[in-house]
């Protein structure tokens, strides 16, 4: 399976700064993802980060907020923009294949603190 | 209602014990199923796929019942490295998109 590398895996940030989380495989994968898992709660996805064209963001997240970029099949970036306290969480990015196994393998993850 | 359900627990047994965790879905289209384990401030690990024959790995049993529209893990003989959170992960894949979705895990605690 893929081997992902996403940093940084902790910041502390103040409030109303933007925040740039780094994901790059080791691999070509065809799709990539940002989750975010608040304590205690289970991954929700934020959106499917798309090579070449604009990420497609899931109900409650927008652009403004998370810009993504994916310039290659290996590289994407999440941003956290305009941080407030309610922003501290785990992202996390992920990556899957259109293969017969359809694994998701997921980056070690970034925590963030918002002061 | 969820896409994905899963009672969170958390699920308290003792060392040996045999213990069960289902998980429903609501997409009859879905297609990829999967169990994922999550320690403690980590990110989710595969665990294992499930298909509808049943797939059995050591002390870990998963089963799809595609009529009912749920998934099972049996873990046998419980170690206390067993003690995490387990995802059950529902994927489909429709008009080009791959939709993965989670759902929101159970919580097991194994006890000497």
């Amino acid at each position: 399976s893929a081997v992902i590398s996403q940093k940084p895996s902790r910041d502390i940030c103040q409030r109303g700064t933007s925040l740039t989380i780094q994901c790059q495989v080791d691999s070509q994968v065809t799709m990539m993802f940002w989750y975010r898992q608040q304590p205690g709660q289970s991954l929700t996805l934020i959106a499917t980060a798309n090579q070449g064209s604009e990420a497609t963001y899931e109900s409650g997240f927008v652009i403004d907020k998370f810009p993504i970029s994916r310039p290659n099949l290996t590289f994407s970036t999440l941003t956290v923009s305009n941080m407030s306290p309610e922003d501290s969480s785990i992202y996390l990015c992920s990556v899957g294949e259109y293969s017969g196994a359809n694994v998701l393998t997921f980056g070690a993850g970034s925590r963030l603190t918002v002061l | 209602r969820k896409e994905v359900e899963q009672d969170p627990g958390p699920f308290n047994v003792p060392e040996g014990a045999t213990v069960a965790f289902n998980c429903t879905y609501s997409n009859s289209a879905s297609q990829s199923f999967f169990w994922y384990r999550q320690d403690c401030r980590k990110e989710p690990k595969l665990l294992m796929s499930v298909y509808s024959s049943g797939n059995e790995d050591g002390r870990f049993t998963a089963q799809l019942n595609r009529a009912s529209q749920y998934i099972s893990l049996l873990i046998r003989d419980s170690k206390l490295s067993d003690s995490a959170t387990y995802l059950c992960v529902v994927i489909t894949i429709s008009g080009g998109s791959y939709i993965p979705t989670f759902g929101r895990g159970t919580s097991l605690i194994v006890h000497p």
